[in-house]
């Protein structure tokens, strides 16, 4: 397997475009979650679903943050507007369970720069 | 309110010596403690899991433990190598799946 995959690797937009981040996770695996990571808050779970239903989305910081899994392969994470404070590193990660006893997959990381 | 707590300061330590990192909680009760590295651009990468019914667990150069009353878990690099240079994540389970502590990097030179 290819392990996670995230595109685009890197984005750079200006304030108030919307940004759409691409995830697929490991095949079989029933749960993805996504997170973001900065200097100052470190890795913080964003939301996370199940078979394709959103669990938690207690983490997304505004409504402009948004999430989707149409289907067991392929998640989006969109930010619309998206502001200069959303600039971060994004992960997805997937994983066959959601306990401490599962070790989650991370994909490389969309880093996103908003001007 | 639940914490997880790993030294934000970096860990500088001389090839060879052994590199002793440490994760410290509060509010949680887990029962599976995780180790994660991270390198630069890249995503964390799972490298130990202990049980909380587990005092010790080793692989290959790595050891971990977990003291679930001083509510501490000890990871040790033996033998450290510069390609060792990396932040490591301890995770939780937490009230929201695995919460991961902000990481310690740790810098081991030639």
């Amino acid at each position: 397997d290819a392990g996670v995959i995230q595109s685009p690797r890197h984005e750079v937009t200006e304030m108030g475009q919307e940004v759409t981040l691409r995830c697929k996770p490991i095949s079989g695996h029933d749960y993805l979650f996504w997170y973001r990571q900065t200097m100052m808050r470190g890795l913080e779970l964003l939301i996370y679903f199940n078979n394709n239903v959103p669990i938690d989305d207690s983490g997304m910081p505004e409504d402009r943050f948004s999430a989707k899994m149409p289907n067991a392969s392929f998640s989006t994470l969109k930010i619309q507007p998206s502001e200069p404070r959303d600039s971060a590193v994004y992960f997805c990660a997937s994983s066959l369970g959601a306990t401490g006893g599962d070790t989650q997959y991370f994909g490389p990381g969309t880093r996103l720069t908003v001007l | 309110s639940q914490k997880i707590e790993q030294n934000s300061e970096a860990l500088n330590i001389q090839e060879g010596k052994t590199a002793t990192l440490t994760c410290n909680y509060t509010n949680y009760s887990p029962a599976y403690l995780q180790w994660y590295r991270q390198d630069p651009g890249r995503g964390p990468v799972f490298l130990l899991l202990i049980r909380e019914n587990e005092k010790e667990k080793r692989k290959e150069r790595l050891k971990v433990t977990f003291d679930t009353t001083l509510k501490q878990s000890l990871f040790h690099i033996t033998a450290s190598q510069p390609a060792d240079s990396a932040t490591y994540l301890c995770a939780l389970e937490g009230r929201r799946a695995l919460t991961f502590g902000s990481g310690t990097r740790l810098q081991v030179q030639p």
